[in-house]
C-alpha cells in the first residue's frame, strides 16, 4: 500500500495564479483532512470531509475550497493565491470519525506564492 | 477552542541526554491524545497516544509520554536521545467526534553528535 500520497511535492505560483492539489489514499479510509504547517504555528485543519461527496470547514478554510467526488481523492483548490497562502499542505486520512482514530499523512506538498 | 502549547520551539541537545519535552491542553472533558514527530523531509507519523488507563504510554523508538490529568499535561519523554531523534515533534489533541486533530507549535529537536 502507498498510503497517502500528494501531488505535487513542490510548487511555485504567482499572486492570483490558481491551483490544485491531489490527495489519494488507498486504504479505504472514510476521512480525508488537508492541514497547512507554518513555523511556529503547528498544523491547522483547512477543510475535511467525512465521506465521498462530503466536505466542511476547518479552522482556517477562508481562501480554498475542496472536493471529494472520489473516496480514495481529496482535492484542495486555490482560485487566487496570495502569498499569505505560502505554506506546506499536508493530506490526512484516518478509518472513521472516531477519535480513536490514527490519522495517516501524506509527504506534504511546498507551495510558495510570489 | 481547545488549544495545545508546546513550552519549547527549539530544543538542542548532546547524544545521551535526556528529553522531556512539555505540552499541555485546554479543554476540561475526556480527550485523547498524541505525539507525532515529523523528520527532516518526511511527512508525520504517529510516535505514541493515550486515550484511556495507565497514564504512562510507551512509544516508538524508546519514547514514552505520561498523563497527568490534574495539570492537563501530556510531556514525551526519551532517558537518551541519539542523533537520529533530531526532528520536529508535535504534540496533538482530539476531544470531538469528527477526529479533528488540534496540533501544538511543534518543537524542533536537534541532537548533536
Amino acid at each position: 500500500n502507498a498510503g497517502v500520497t500528494q501531488t505535487p511535492k513542490f510548487r511555485v505560483l504567482k499572486t492570483g495564479q490558481s491551483m490544485t492539489l491531489l490527495c489519494a489514499q488507498d486504504m479505504n479510509h472514510e476521512y480525508m483532512y488537508w492541514y497547512r504547517q507554518d513555523p511556529g504555528m503547528g498544523l491547522r485543519l483547512i477543510h475535511y470531509s467525512v465521506g465521498e461527496g462530503t466536505t466542511a470547514k476547518g479552522e482556517v478554510p477562508d481562501g480554498y475550497n475542496v472536493s471529494r467526488l472520489k473516496k480514495q481523492n481529496f482535492l484542495l483548490g486555490l482560485e487566487s493565491a496570495a502569498p499569505s497562502q505560502t505554506s506546506v499542505y499536508f493530506c490526512a486520512s484516518s478509518e472513521s470519525g472516531s477519535s480513536y482514530n490514527e490519522q495517516f499523512f501524506g509527504p506534504g506538498t511546498r507551495l510558495t506564492v510570489l | 477552542a481547545q488549544s495545545v502549547s508546546q513550552h519549547n520551539h527549539h530544543v538542542i541537545l548532546s547524544e545521551a541526554a535526556s528529553l522531556e519535552l512539555g505540552c499541555n491542553y485546554s479543554y476540561g472533558g475526556t480527550v485523547n491524545l498524541f505525539w507525532y514527530v515529523q523528520y527532516p523531509g518526511q511527512h508525520l507519523q504517529l510516535l505514541l497516544k493515550y486515550f484511556s488507563g495507565d497514564p504512562l504510554v510507551k512509544g516508538i523508538k524508546g519514547f514514552e509520554a505520561e498523563f497527568i490529568k490534574s495539570k492537563f499535561s501530556f510531556n514525551l519523554r526519551k532517558p537518551s536521545v541519539q542523533w537520529s531523534d533530531t526532528a520536529e515533534y508535535f504534540c496533538a489533541v482530539n476531544v470531538h467526534w469528527g477526529n479533528k486533530l488540534v496540533f501544538g507549535a511543534g518543537t524542533i529537536l536537534r541532537v548533536k553528535s
